[in-house]
This record gives structure tokens, C-alpha cells and sequence, in this order.
């Protein structure tokens, strides 16, 4: 089955620094990679996703890239902003799973002001 | 946006008792549903795939006896801890896929499930 490691397993960024997440996996089959941002006690929610058939994708601060040859994938947050503490959940997932969803260990972001 | 609710968000029990916990879709049709678990400090654990009108799909290592998955509607999936013990403390997860979406999952709030 699928396999998703991520790291670093904690982070911690000056306001306004970036922030990068890293994210590999080993089923090439896997063909959509969400990152899901998990606050304290409270459920994952989706802030970008990306699928196969493209290496990059941004929405304003927020970007993911996509390498298939190397299986990897990852989150670059830009201009943090201490609300952007959290946890980070990478995931991926195959059509030949029945597109269940297979976590990375998640990191913990942190921002100082 | 696609809205799933988990009840009940906190639950407490004795251990040897049952608990269940519903997770709906409120505002679309979910033929699939996930279970997840997550420990303190720790990833998203997939327990089961609920698939409405038939059988849950159970991950290895996961008992299917003692957490009974019941999928009985399109909006409405439910799981049931039987015979719980402080080992299954946890946080309980539910998602469901939203295919005109793109198969987006929305996840539910959570449940926090306590054995004492």
C-alpha cells in the first residue's frame, strides 16, 4: 500500500519568513495530493490540492509542487502570519485504492511574531 | 461549501459500554465515507471505508467487531465502538467524498471519545 512521509516533523518560522513542507510517497500510482491544515482539537481542512497531470499550483500565499519522477510533493506557505500556525497534514491517494486517502506524519507549524 | 457534521463532539463512557457516533452530509450525497482515528500529537489513522448499502471495508489491524460501520443512507454513516476500553480513547474523524467536486473529502468536526 501507499506510503507518505513527511517532514520536518516541527517548524518554526519569523513572521513574514516562508515555510516549507516535504511530502514523499511510494505508490506511483498515486495521482492527487491534498494538504490538509489542522488547528487544535478541530477537524482538517483542505488549503490547496494538486493532481498528477501538473507540477505547480498556487492560490495567493500558498503554493504546492508536484514531482512524479521523484515522488515527492511540497508546501510553500509565503509571508506567514502567526493565524498560519497549525498543524500540516500532507495525503495521498490512487484511483486504484478506491481513492482512500493516506496521511503523512504531519508537521507543526509555528509562528512567531 | 459542502458541510459534514459528526455528533456527538464529546462522549464519555464507561469501559465495557457502547458508543455510536453519526456522521452526516448535510447538503450532498456521499456513497463513500471514511473513518479515521487520530491519537494526541499523531496522523490520521483510515479505519474503514464505509460504502452506503453494503459492507464496510476495514483496514488491517482494525476490528471490524468492535467497531461496527453502518452505512445506511446516502447522507448518513455511523460508528459504533462496542464494548469500549480506555485504550480506544481517541479522536474519531468521519469524511466523506463529494464526487462533483472532484472527489474533494469534506471532513466532519470530529468526535473526542473518552473510556474511563
Amino acid at each position: 500500500g501507499e506510503n507518505v512521509e513527511q517532514h520536518p516533523s516541527t517548524l518554526s518560522v519569523q513572521e513574514g519568513d516562508s515555510a516549507v513542507i516535504k511530502c514523499t510517497y511510494s505508490d506511483s500510482a498515486s495521482n492527487y495530493f491534498p494538504w490538509y491544515k489542522q488547528e487544535l482539537g478541530k477537524r482538517p481542512q483542505l488549503i490547496i490540492d494538486i493532481r498528477s497531470n501538473v507540477g505547480e499550483k498556487k492560490d495567493q500565499r500558498i503554493a504546492v509542487t508536484l514531482n512524479k519522477t521523484a515522488k515527492h510533493f511540497s508546501l510553500h506557505i509565503t509571508e506567514t502570519q502567526p493565524e498560519d500556525s497549525a498543524v500540516y497534514f500532507c495525503a495521498a491517494s490512487a484511483q486504484t485504492s478506491g481513492s482512500r486517502l493516506t496521511f503523512g506524519e504531519g508537521t507543526q507549524l509555528t509562528v512567531n511574531p | 461549501g459542502a458541510v459534514v457534521s459528526q455528533h456527538p463532539s464529546w462522549v464519555i463512557c464507561k469501559s465495557g459500554t457502547s458508543v455510536k457516533i453519526e456522521c452526516r452530509s448535510l447538503d450532498f450525497q456521499a456513497t463513500t465515507m471514511f473513518w479515521y482515528r487520530q491519537f494526541p500529537k499523531q496522523s490520521l489513522m483510515l479505519m474503514a471505508t464505509s460504502n452506503e448499502g453494503s459492507k464496510a471495508t476495514y483496514e488491517q489491524g482494525v476490528e471490524k467487531d468492535k467497531f461496527l460501520i453502518n452505512h445506511a443512507s446516502l447522507t448518513l454513516s455511523t460508528l459504533t465502538v462496542t464494548s469500549a476500553h480506555p485504550e480506544d480513547s481517541s479522536f474519531y474523524i468521519c469524511s466523506a467524498r463529494r464526487w462533483e467536486r472532484r472527489g474533494e473529502l469534506f471532513f466532519g468536526e470530529g468526535s473526542r471519545l473518552t473510556v474511563l
